[in-house]
Order: C-alpha cells, then sequence, then structure tokens
C-alpha cells in the first residue's frame, strides 16, 4: 500500500483480556518498528524486525507483550492479560532499511484503552 | 536519566515569532538525528534530518553540537499552522531504532 496501515485504529477492551494490533508495513520495506506512546511522552521503542526475525525486542516490557511478523510483512502485537496501565497510543513503523536516514514511516496508530 | 531530553514546554508565541527548542542527548556515541513533528492525536512524521554542518529548510534552521551532545531547532516567521508537538530524535550508532525526546509542545496564537 501507499502508506503503513494499523488496525484496528481505536480498541476498548476490559483489563485481563487478550488483544492483537495489526500493522501492515510498505511494500517491500524489510525493517519494522513498533512503539507505545503514552499521553505527553515520546513513542518508546518495543521491538525491532528485520524480516521475519526479531532483531531487538528489549522494549517489550514484561512477557505480556509478544510481536510476530511471520512472512516478513505484517506484523502483529499481542498484550495478554491487558492492565489499565497498558492504555496506551502503539505505533508502527516501517523503513526500507535499517538506518536509513529519515527513511522511516509511522502507521496513524491504534489508540488502546484497557477499562 | 532519559537517553534524549527536551523541554516540554508548552511554548506558547504569537504569529510571526521567532522560537527556538533545544534538545539534549547522553549517548555520545549517536549517529543521526533529526526533528519529527506530530500534530494532536496523529503519528510523527519528519519534520529535517539535523547535520553536523547545520541545516536550513525554509523557516525551519537545525544545529548540531556533537561536543555538547546538543541540537536545536529554530523556527523564523512562525504560523499557527506550526502549532504542534516536536520530537527529537537520535539514531545511536550500531542500531538503528529511533529514540525519542518526550517532545516539546508549540502553540502559535494570533
Amino acid at each position: 500500500g501507499a502508506g503503513v496501515s494499523q488496525t484496528p485504529s481505536n480498541k476498548v477492551t476490559e483489563k485481563g483480556k487478550y488483544v492483537e494490533l495489526r500493522c501492515d508495513p510498505i511494500s517491500g520495506h524489510t525493517a519494522l518498528y513498533w512503539y507505545r506512546q503514552s499521553l505527553g511522552q515520546g513513542p518508546e521503542f518495543l521491538i525491532y524486525f528485520q524480516g521475519t526475525g526479531a532483531a531487538d525486542d528489549s522494549g517489550l516490557p514484561n512477557d505480556r507483550f509478544f510481536a510476530v511478523r511471520p512472512e516478513g510483512s505484517v506484523s502483529t502485537l499481542k498484550i495478554q492479560r491487558t492492565e489499565r496501565g497498558d492504555s496506551a497510543m502503539y505505533l508502527c513503523a516501517s523503513s526500507a532499511s535499517p538506518g536509513n536516514k529519515g527513511g522511516y514511516t509511522f502507521g496513524s496508530g491504534t489508540r488502546l484503552t484497557v477499562v | 536519566r532519559k537517553e534524549v531530553e527536551q523541554d516540554p514546554g508548552p511554548f506558547n508565541v504569537p504569529e510571526g515569532a521567532t522560537v527556538a527548542f533545544n534538545c539534549t542527548y547522553s549517548n555520545s556515541a549517536s549517529q543521526s538525528f533529526f526533528w519529527y513533528r506530530q500534530d494532536c492525536r496523529k503519528e510523527p512524521k519528519l519534520l529535517m534530518s539535523v547535520y553536523s554542518s547545520g541545516n536550513e529548510d525554509g523557516r525551519f534552521t537545525a544545529q548540531l553540537n556533537r561536543a555538547s551532545q546538543y541540537i536545536s531547532l529554530l523556527i523564523r516567521d512562525s504560523k499557527l499552522s506550526d502549532s504542534a508537538t516536536y520530537l527529537c530524535v537520535v539514531i545511536f550508532r550500531g542500531g538503528n531504532k529511533l529514540t525519542f525526546g518526550t517532545g516539546t509542545q508549540l502553540k502559535v496564537e494570533l
């Protein structure tokens, strides 16, 4: 597609439930990033994929968070046993190549609210 | 200490004013620097890269001081449409992930 697509745009879930957030990167972009942004803060890195593999998952806050990219294109961020503190905007970005200067395109995000 | 620090603001300025934002980064082994703009409830978008020699794009000027680990953004003749949050972003050497500052909020008023 023309840009990075994230679905759903908004998700409200109850505490303790499982959620999946989807990211469809720009076609051909090998690098894919997930970020989380809380109100009044900058985006915080969660995980980076190069192709199908997670090259850096150091930003995942705990083992309730997991992400996959089985075919090297679409990625899914999975959150188990959601907590109210997980409420945030989840942003996905893709890039044609790692470290490509300025070549990171963000999706419009999924706003997750845990009630 | 955060890896990238910014004054969160808000900066409230009248239309036509010149405003400057500053940013410091903690890791001297940093390779690439950017300013991103984020409108309310929208995704961040690249405003400009920051080069060691300094660079200008229209009303916007970015400066980098590697010795002081300091980045700045200057906006001249500010417009109402410049109202947004400006995010300082760094890529550390050997890596490729963007590390963001908290962002500085700018409100340009009539």
